[in-house]
């Protein structure tokens, strides 16, 4: 089966740096995508990694490693509004998008 | 502004009654989506649509139905609604089918009781 696994939740203080795994089992890998949902609301995208390495967003990172099956998302000099969930999804063979439950991120001031 | 609109919000709804959700996008994209979210699992795809006209089965299809009459519109039908299909619906949109970046609707909360 597929499968797509994210912590929970985390906790992390204002200022600081936190980082956020994403580790997937797939039927093929055709890139992967982060995106953010703030409670009560939608999901916006963040980041697409298709190649090994790092990409970087200003204050977001996305990092994929695809012999590993891993991913994470870097999220620097933390603010309260970056409290929210925040989603990992992965692009299969088929180019269908199989998604994580999603890691609620606090921030704590 | 651009965007997704969803309708409605939020609903209460007895079992067994039928019900539309609808979506509407102003971006001209040509595939649109609708997921469902629940606590502590994925979004789960329902149905979705390649381009006016066409649709097709996601994930989760039982039970419901959709209908791509033009490139804006995208309603979701239940046709006799059952408890389990308490959830929050996300309508979806991407410029073409299977590109990872969608734009998603406000999402509509919907309890079967």
């Amino acid at each position: 089966g597929q499968n797509i696994d994210q912590p929970t939740e985390m906790t992390a203080t204002e200022g600081a740096i936190v980082q956020i795994n994403c580790t997937y089992q797939t039927s093929g890998f055709n890139g992967l995508f982060w995106y953010q949902q703030h409670a009560g609301e939608a999901p916006t995208f963040l980041s697409y990694n298709v190649l090994d390495g790092l990409e970087e967003k200003g204050r977001f990172s996305s990092f994929l490693s695809r012999s590993k099956g891993y991913s994470y998302l870097l999220l620097k000099e933390l603010q309260m509004k970056d409290s929210a969930s925040y989603l990992c999804a992965v692009r299969d063979s088929n180019y269908q998008l199989i998604w994580g439950a999603g890691t609620k991120l606090i921030i704590k001031p | 502004i651009a965007g997704i609109t969803q309708a409605p919000t939020s609903q209460i709804l007895a079992a067994g009654r039928r019900m539309t959700l609808r979506c509407t996008q102003d971006m001209r994209h040509n595939a649109m989506y609708w997921y469902r979210q629940d606590l502590g699992l994925g979004l789960r795809l329902i149905h979705y649509s390649n381009t006016a006209g066409t649709t097709g089965k996601g994930e989760v299809p039982d039970g419901y139905s959709v209908s791509r009459a033009n490139t804006d519109d995208f309603p979701l039908t239940l046709a006799s609604a059952v408890p389990s299909q308490t959830s929050v619906y996300f309508c979806a949109s991407s410029e073409v089918l299977d590109t990872g970046e969608l734009f998603f609707g406000e999402g509509s909360r919907l309890t079967v009781l």
